[in-house]
């Protein structure tokens, strides 16, 4: 079955501080990707997306590519915020499972001033 | 924005008593999604329906869980007796996907109903 493998957290850094959260994954058909987050207390929300080998989505500073060669869609930002302190999930969803989507675990981040 | 709506945002019920979740999804989004999350876990899906249809419901525990979309807009989940085990967050989520065509397709989620079950 599908499946979605991401780093383990928790995650801290230092405010400005470079961010990549790992995530792998395993599908039956060919899938899109997502990341979404989800702050304290509330649902997730879509942070960014890819559909297709090679795509790059992002949005707010984070990016994420889509590697097909290493089934993965690492998302990374290059200097964090206080406010990026959040639960970060990546997801996939296969069209030939009639959309149905498939969460990591989530990754919790910290980041401190 | 147009918003996902879920009521109750809260609910605390009795071990065995019925509890029940409404959701109402994005206007036009023809699926609609219940997912339910464990503290520290990602979101695991329910139910899937596509307009009034199930399209996915074999992680719903029907002994006790229910859920329908009578008129393919908003949606009720159900659950009867609650057990300690249900206490989580449910998340109602949307997307304009149709069968087939909606893998890259953005799910908009709602705020969730947190359930405690004593």
């Amino acid at each position: 079955g599908d499946s979605v493998t991401q780093m383990e957290g928790p995650v801290t850094l230092s405010e400005e501080a470079f961010l990549t959260i790992n995530c792998t994954y395993t599908a039956t058909g060919y899938p899109s990707l997502f990341w979404y987050v989800q702050y304290p207390g509330e649902g997730l929300q879509l942070l960014l997306k890819a559909t297709k080998a090679d795509d790059k989505g992002s949005n707010k500073g984070f990016e994420a590519t889509y590697r097909k060669e290493t089934t993965s869609f690492h998302l990374e930002k290059g200097s964090v915020q206080v406010s990026d302190s959040a639960v970060y999930f990546c997801a996939l969803t296969v069209r030939t499972n009639a959309g149905k989507s498939t969460f990591g675990d989530g990754t919790t981040l910290t980041v401190k001033p | 924005e147009a918003e996902v709506a879920q009521s109750p945002r809260y609910k605390i019920t009795e071990k065995s008593q019925a509890v029940a979740f409404w959701c109402d999804p994005i206007s036009g989004h023809a699926t609609l999604y219940w997912y339910r999350q464990i503290l520290g876990q990602g979101p695991e899906l329910l139910v899937q329906f596509q307009d009034e249809s199930v399209v996915d419901d074999s992680q719903l525990p029907k002994d006790r869980f229910s859920a329908e979309r009578l008129k393919g807009v908003d949606s009720t989940l159900k659950i009867q007796p609650a057990e300690l085990g249900d206490s989580a967050m449910y998340l109602c989520a949307s997307s304009l996907a149709s069968r087939g065509y909606g893998a890259s397709n953005t799910i908009y989620f709602g705020e969730g109903s947190w359930l405690t079950v004593v």
